[in-house]
């Protein structure tokens, strides 16, 4: 069964404190993309990966970091210098005709 | 700049009133427009993609509109289980995409 998965469903920060969420993919698809979504707002990117060991920067890029060392997977951890990350984080990968299938989200929490 | 506009921002009807949700766009070159269904807590749902102006797709109780300014998603006899966020997103030439804030729908029975 084909999809994207993310982990985990819930994530706690604390001040100062990296956490990284999880993104896996079986569907094959080359190009993976993490979002942040906040209420009222529309998805705004955060980092794409078109390729394995390649990356880059979307729109609000700051406080975040990823990686992209296999296919399937594309981390993303969000580090103490975002100072407002409570939000709801999508990853999603693209497959045919450029369109772009989400995982289930993470919903980030500051303690 | 590019921009994607959803409205209204919330809609409520009743089991089998039939609406449309409009997403208006100014965008440097569309490479496509993209109808997601997101419910409370999860990640969005492909619904359609449409290209060109004049294309119509259909899904069930959906119909996603084309025009060169706008789409329109229409409801036909809608039921409490359409009750959901209707996301709409456009690529633009180089490969971004660009997300509206989405309408909220909520059907009633």
């Amino acid at each position: 069964d084909g999809g994207i998965t993310q982990s985990p469903k819930y994530l706690f920060r604390k001040e100062g404190q990296n956490v990284t969420l999880s993104c896996e993919q079986n569907l094959n698809h080359d190009a993976m993309y993490w979002y942040r979504q906040d209420p009222g707002q529309g998805l705004r990117l955060i980092y794409y990966s078109q390729i394995v060991n390649d990356f880059q920067k979307g729109d609000i890029a700051e406080g975040y970091s990823v990686s992209r060392e296999k296919k399937e997977s594309f981390p993303l951890t969000v580090t103490s210098a975002q100072k407002n990350p409570t939000a709801f984080y999508l990853c999603a990968s693209r497959g045919q005709q450029e369109t772009q299938y989400f995982g289930p989200g993470t919903r980030l929490l500051v303690l | 700049e590019d921009q994607v506009t959803q409205s209204p921002e919330a809609l409520r009807l009743q089991e089998g009133e039939s609406s449309s949700l409009n997403c208006s766009y100014t965008v440097s070159g569309l490479r496509g427009l993209f109808w997601y269904r997101q419910d409370p807590g999860k990640g969005p749902e492909f619904l359609f993609t449409l290209y060109s102006a004049g294309e119509e797709k259909e899904k069930e109780r959906l119909k996603a509109t084309l025009t060169k300014k706008e789409s329109f998603l229409h409801i036909t006899a809608p039921k409490p289980e359409d009750s959901a966020t209707y996301l709409c997103a456009v690529r633009v030439n180089n490969n971004d995409m660009r997300f509206g804030a989405g309408t909220r729908l909520t059907v009633k029975p």
